[in-house]
């Protein structure tokens, strides 16, 4: 019972490349988040899916698309990296029911060149 | 949106003494707030929640209050120890018209010193 997973755990992009951070969870939860974790600023949130097939916007979406591919996994895409996307990714998920509690992966450290 | 502010961003305390973080929040409809601790280049990891219905929160040397009218809600700890030296974060949550996201505060840096 891996819990939340997270690939890659550290990767390095030029800018103007593109790349899918992905998240997997094997909780059987509905809702899914992603968030960014830059130094001082806390965690801020990009994109949820409150259940399979749907997507919403967080505080911080520009730049990032996501796709809610089944109940297990939820991908991140930056069509086209910024250096200010330079940040630690974190994937959480939540169980339904009124539950509020989120469970986060260990995280992807994205560097933008 | 909701916005949770959070003090001190960083705290020194000696060893056996206690510690407190503070956060204050805008919404009103916020009715769930977790703190959360995270160790150097590790994930979150929730520590302890309060709901807006109940006002104290205690789990062995952790607890958490909460003031609704105020719209803040701090954390104690008790009896620190080194291993409680982390970056420990707030947030607020308005539930289901808002996904269940969280808020988070900017997070406080603990020094526990034996």
């Amino acid at each position: 019972n891996a819990g939340v997973t997270q690939t890659p755990k550290f990767q390095v992009l030029k800018t103007g490349q593109s790349m899918t951070l992905q998240c997997a969870q094997d909780m059987n939860h509905n809702s899914m988040y992603w968030y960014r974790q830059d130094p001082g600023m806390g965690l801020r949130l990009i994109y949820y899916s409150a259940s399979e097939g749907t997507t919403d916007k967080g505080e911080v979406p520009n730049g990032y698309n996501v796709s809610r591919l089944n109940k297990r996994e939820f991908s991140l895409r930056l069509e086209s990296a910024a250096p200010s996307q330079t940040s630690v990714y974190f994937c959480a998920t939540r169980t339904s029911g009124g539950k509020e509690t989120q469970y986060f992966g260990p995280g992807t450290r994205l560097l933008v060149l | 949106g909701e916005n949770v502010e959070q003090h001190p961003s960083t705290l020194s305390v000696q060893e056996g003494d206690s510690a407190v973080i503070k956060c204050t929040y805008s919404d009103s409809a916020s009715n769930y707030f977790p703190w959360y601790k995270q160790e150097l280049g590790k994930r979150p990891q929730l520590i302890i929640d309060i709901r807006s219905n109940v006002g104290e929160k205690k789990d062995q040397r952790i607890a958490v209050t909460l003031n609704k009218t105020a719209k803040h809600f701090s954390l104690h700890i008790t009896e620190t120890q080194p291993e409680d030296s982390a970056v420990y974060f707030c947030a607020a949550s308005i539930g289901g018209n808002s996904g269940y996201a969280l808020n988070f505060g900017k997070g406080t840096s603990l020094l526990v010193t034996p």
